[in-house]
């Protein structure tokens, strides 16, 4: 079964620190896709990023990067500089054969001006 | 704007009643999910279509139903409602092929909100 596990439940930190979202995620498919996703404070899910399983590179977007480790099944997601309007929920999520994809229970993201 | 239109916005009902949550797809999309999001709860997959058909199934329980219709749009059917059904409701839709393969994101619609009373 598939299982996405983000340990962070809540994280605070002062901006212009740096703060890293922890993803686990296990499944049995040899073939799967990895997300990220933002939720503010207005309640909207904002896709961050798709990340296919045979695709191991690392991606920057400004600010934000993502750490893709297949070895430890991890997919960590990294804010630079942080600001204020990061303040958010993070959900990580994991798609695979079966066409379900399943979303962690989030991390409640602070930024402290 | 994701191009995901659900309806409605805010829903307040009672106990034992029978609620239908409406999700309109982005033009050209052919799969559909629903998700349950509960106070302090993650996203929780409840069931996808995809051109019509049932394609995936999570924790839905029996008291709810969905299909997606020829035209594509999607209702989800929630009866006998408790209490604990007070969430909010999302569909997202995708593009994906018949083999089931996901070829691009989910497109988040803004929920549905359903209080329970």
């Amino acid at each position: 079964a598939q299982k996405v596990t983000q340990a962070q439940t809540e994280i605070s930190v002062v901006e212009k620190e740096d703060v890293t979202l922890d993803c686990v995620y296990e499944t049995r498919d040899t073939t799967y896709y990895l997300f990220w996703y933002k939720q503010p404070p207005s309640g909207e899910l904002v896709f961050l990023i798709r990340r296919n399983s045979f695709d191991e590179q690392n991606e920057i977007s400004g600010r934000y990067s993502w750490n893709f480790q297949k070895s430890t099944s991890s997919f960590n997601f990294t804010i630079t500089a942080s600001q204020v309007v990061d303040s958010a929920v993070y959900f990580c999520a994991l798609g695979g054969r079966d066409d379900k994809i399943i979303f962690g229970k989030g991390t409640r993201l602070h930024i402290l001006p | 704007d994701s191009g995901v239109t659900q309806t409605p916005k805010h829903l307040i009902t009672a106990t034992g009643q029978r609620v239908t949550l409406r999700c309109s797809p982005r033009s050209g999309d052919l799969s559909v999910y629903w998700y349950q999001q509960s106070l302090d709860q993650g996203l929780q997959f409840l069931i996808q279509y995809y051109n019509g058909e049932e394609r995936a199934k999570g924790n839905i329980l029996e008291r709810f139903s969905a299909q997606q219709f020829p035209d594509l749009h999607s209702e989800l059917n929630l009866s006998s409602l408790e209490l604990g059904d007070s969430a909010l409701y999302f569909c997202a839709s995708s593009v994906a092929i018949p083999t089931g393969a996901l070829t691009g994101e989910l497109f988040f619609g803004e929920g549905s909100r359903l209080t329970v009373l």
